[in-house]
């Protein structure tokens, strides 16, 4: 079946860092690519996605680039800032009449002052 | 106000007890989700609906049921608790355009 496996956590950075957590999915066909984020004492959020091969998504400073070739989606952001401390879901999802989505177990990110 | 909103916020009750956690909904979206989070496991799913008519086991439903009362609403009970069922729930609705999915700002539930 379908799985994401995401770079075991915690991450601790220092502000102003370059940030990377590593994804890699295994799937048939061709999904679409999610990094949902859940801040602190909340639900998760979209914070980009990619629905083809070579698809870039970017919000907030994030980018990651969806690599059918290396099967993975890796998340980065050039510069840390104490409020991006959060837990970071890489999830996919396929089309058709299916749209669950599968995600990764979550990368806690800490970044201190 | 909050696309998806989820009652009770929090939740502690005994073992054997029902339980009914409630989630309502404002996209309009068919689609609707009920995950459970533990740590280190991410997001599993419960159950999903795809319209009123259409409920579907996930990937760990056993001691969970359904409800969809509504296009908007979408419930999950638990018939006879047990201190493993100790999570966060939260439900979702997606997009059937984007696949984007929207969430609630989960429930924290306690079985002692």
């Amino acid at each position: 079946g379908d799985s994401v496996t995401q770079m075991e956590g915690p991450v601790t950075l220092s502000e102003e860092a370059f940030l990377t957590i590593n994804c890699t999915y295994t799937a048939t066909g061709y999904p679409s690519l999610f990094w949902y984020v859940q801040y602190p004492g909340e639900g998760l959020q979209l914070l980009l996605k990619a629905t083809k091969a070579d698809d870039k998504g970017s919000n907030k400073g994030f980018e990651a680039t969806y690599r059918k070739e290396t099967t993975s989606f890796h998340l980065e952001k050039g510069s840390v800032q104490v409020s991006d401390s959060a837990v970071y879901f890489c999830a996919l999802s396929k089309g058709g009449s299916n749209y669950k989505l599968t995600f990764g177990k979550g990368t806690l990110l800490t970044v201190n002052p | 106000d909050a696309d998806v909103t989820q009652t009770p916020r929090n939740r502690i009750t005994k073992t054997g007890k029902r339980i009914m956690l409630e989630c309502s909904q404002t996209k309009g979206h068919d689609r609707m989700y009920w995950y459970r989070q533990d740590p280190g496991l991410g997001l599993r799913l419960i159950y999903y609906s795809f319209d009123v008519k259409d409920i579907n086991k996930g990937e760990i439903s056993d001691g969970y049921s359904v409800s969809r009362q509504a296009q908007a609403k979408f419930s999950l009970s638990l018939e006879s608790a047990i201190p493993n069922q100790t999570a966060l729930y939260f439900c979702a609705t997606s997009d059937p355009v984007s696949n984007e999915q929207y969430f609630g700002p989960g429930t924290r539930l306690t079985v002692t």
